[in-house]
């Protein structure tokens, strides 16, 4: 089975601080993405990867940036948090032979930012 | 741009048939997937159409009419634990992301 895990299912940070959100997929996966979901809105993508120090922007990318030194590992960060931030991100990956339509989720991290 | 359209909530009852309905508005389209999340868990991947027609996978069943930009999923023999939020999801040409709907809320009571 693919195990997509995230480093902390719930974390509290205050504003300003520099917030780290890890990801690490065992299935050897080309792609991995981060979304953050938020009520009624869905989910959006906030970055993707498909290889190694390779990324590229999805549709809210404005105060993240992403990391990816090795392939089993997808990092985001958050430069300086702020209250806006707050939402549940979810990690995600998908093989590219597979292509992206069947993705496997990480089990989440909800941040809030006080 | 793309755009995904599907209700916001559902209810059933328990031991109903349910359709949760999805039309699509893309510049490509390859094909449409649809996920249930629980709540407080991850999504986790239920179906996959790229071609007309329906598509069954036990109670649950997935149907896509590419010119129609229309899909749905079908749920029969409804169970209680059938209650979470199902998404469709949208494939473009190429090893594109997923573009995924708002979400459907489907409560199955007794």
């Amino acid at each position: 089975d693919v195990k997509v895990t995230q480093s902390s299912r719930y974390l509290v940070k205050r504003t300003g601080e520099k917030v780290f959100l890890e990801c690490v997929q065992d299935m050897d996966h080309e792609n991995m993405f981060w979304y953050r979901q938020d009520p009624g809105l869905g989910l959006r993508l906030i970055y993707f990867s498909y290889d190694v120090k390779m990324k590229e922007k999805g549709d809210i990318p404005e105060g993240y940036s992403v990391s990816r030194e090795k392939k089993e590992r997808f990092s985001l960060i958050l430069e300086s948090a702020s209250t806006n931030q707050t939402s549940m991100y979810l990690c995600a990956s998908s093989s590219l032979e597979g292509g992206t339509y069947e993705q496997y989720f990480g089990p989440g991290t909800r941040l809030t930012v006080t | 741009g793309q755009s995904l359209e599907q209700p916001s909530e559902v209810t059933a009852v328990e031991g109903a048939i349910v359709q949760i309905n999805c039309t699509y508005q893309t510049s490509g389209f390859y094909g449409l997937s649809w996920y249930q999340q629980h709540d407080g868990g991850a999504p986790t991947f239920l179906s996959y159409n790229a071609l007309d027609g329906l598509e069954e996978t036990g109670r649950f069943s997935s149907f896509l009419s590419r010119s129609d930009s229309y899909g749905y999923l079908l749920l029969q023999e409804l169970q209680m634990k059938d209650s979470a939020s199902y998404f469709c999801a949208v494939r473009d040409w190429g090893n594109t992301p997923l573009v995924f709907g708002k979400g459907t809320r489907l409560s199955v009571i007794a």
